[in-house]
């Protein structure tokens, strides 16, 4: 089955600075790559997504890129800002009949003010 | 819209007792999933439903636990017996279409503590 793998697991940058998160998957079916951020006591909700017939996608300080020979994807975020700070999650989904949908294990992101 | 509308937020029951955890997905969403996330394990799916048929239920730790979906507007998770090894922040979520990916819509959780 799906297995997706996410790092790094905590990150911390200065406010202002980019924060990187990467994603492996292992089933190349999967076709649908969603990132959802998570704060505390809260619902993981949708920030940005990408498909697999795109390379990159950008939404304004978001962006994400996929790599499917490598089967890596990223999200980028550039000028964070304490409101930044959650825990972020990869997901990909395969559809079989119906598109299950794996998540990675959470990047917590902290940005120092 | 109200979203997807879990009950109850909160359940704090005793080792042995049957828990069971309400969903009802957002109108018009025809897929239906039952995550469960801890600090250890993270987000972790048990089972998920397509025109309330179950599709994949791989996840489900064990027998102890089923789900149910008896219509497209309510699902059901059940632990018997519960443990506290089941404590947990159990989310559901829904999504529309099938054809292709699209986003899902949490819940807002049942954190459930089994003493």
């Amino acid at each position: 089955g799906e297995n997706v793998e996410q790092h790094p697991s905590t990150l911390s940058v200065q406010e202002g600075d980019s924060a990187v998160i990467k994603c492996t998957y292992s089933d190349s079916a999967s076709n649908y790559f969603p990132w959802y951020k998570q704060e505390l006591g809260k619902r993981p909700q949708l920030i940005i997504d990408i498909r697999s017939n795109v390379g990159e996608k950008k939404d304004q300080r978001i962006a994400v890129t996929l790599n499917k020979t490598a089967k890596h994807f990223s999200l980028h975020i550039t000028e964070t800002q304490p409101e930044d700070s959650a825990v972020y999650f990869c997901a990909a989904s395969i559809g079989t009949g119906g598109f299950k949908t794996i998540f990675g294990a959470g990047t917590r992101l902290f940005v120092k003010a | 819209d109200a979203g997807v509308i879990q009950s109850p937020r909160h359940e704090v029951t005793e080792m042995g007792q049957e828990v069971t955890l309400r969903c009802k997905p957002i109108s018009g969403h025809n897929s239906l999933f039952w995550y469960r996330q801890t600090m250890m394990r993270g987000l972790e799916l048990l089972i998920y439903f397509n025109n309330n048929v179950p599709i994949d239920d791989s996840g489900m730790p064990e027998d102890r636990f089923s789900a149910k979906m008896p219509n497209a507007s309510f699902s059901t998770l059940k632990i018997q017996p519960s443990e506290p090894r089941d404590s947990a922040v159990y989310f559901c979520a829904s999504r529309r279409g099938q054809g292709t990916g699209t986003e899902a819509f949490f819940g807002q959780g049942t954190r459930l503590t089994v003493v």
